[in-house]
């Protein structure tokens, strides 16, 4: 069964510091796809990034990136100069067969001024 | 700007009443998933459609719950009767389908049961 594992349930971070947030997935699949999502207070879901399991290359979207580990099944995001808007939970998820997507129980994540 | 709606936002019922939730898809969009978020147990999938077919409504208590989509532009999530442990915050989402179908929520209907 596919699940998905983020360990800490809190973190924070300074302003304009790097962050990063982990997350471990177990799968027996060799081609799936993995997101973060983040939720701030207004509890609208984000898509932040996404990352295609045959590719190697890391996904970068501006300021956030990850260190994609398939044989690891990890999947960590970085955040970089972390901003006061970044502040949420932030939820990694793991899509198989096109449809089904499972999410991790979330990191909440603070940035201090 | 293209985005999913769901109503009500909020809902405040009591016990052994009909709750029915609605979602909007985004238009074109031909996947539709159903969440519930609480506290102790994450994002739950409820049930998810395909060009308005259920494909998988596992996740889904099936003597209370029932989730259809009456029209491409509709999707409705029902609870009958409900239950004070039903209080949750309920996510729909669509998707375009194709390769990873990327979801779009929306901004959920928080439920609560006295």
């Amino acid at each position: 069964a596919q699940t998905v594992t983020q360990s800490q349930p809190e973190m924070s971070v300074q302003e304009a510091e790097t962050v990063t947030l982990s997350c471990t997935y177990d799968t027996s699949e060799s081609d799936y796809y993995l997101f973060w999502y983040k939720q701030p207070p207004s509890r609208q879901m984000i898509l932040v990034i996404r990352q295609e399991a045959y590719k190697q290359q890391n996904a970068t979207e501006n300021r956030f990136s990850v260190n994609f580990q398939k044989a690891a099944k990890s999947f960590s995001l970085k955040i970089s100069d972390s901003q006061l808007g970044d502040a949420a939970m932030y939820f990694c998820a793991y899509l198989y067969n096109f449809n089904k997507f499972y999410f991790g129980s979330g990191t909440k994540l603070n940035v201090k001024p | 700007d293209a985005r999913v709606t769901q109503t009500p936002r909020h809902k405040v019922t009591e016990m052994g009443q009909e709750v029915t939730m609605r979602c909007q898809p985004i238009l074109g969009h031909n996947t539709v998933f159903w969440y519930r978020q609480t506290m102790m147990q994450g994002l739950e999938l409820l049930a998810y459609f395909r060009n308005r077919a259920p494909l998988d409504d596992s996740g889904m208590p099936k003597d209370r719950f029932s989730a259809e989509m009456p029209d491409a532009t509709l999707a409705t999530l029902k609870i009958q009767p409900s239950e004070p442990r039903d209080s949750a915050v309920y996510f729909c989402a669509s998707g375009p389908g194709g390769t990873y179908n990327e979801q779009f929520f929306g901004p959920g209907t928080r439920l609560t049961v006295l």
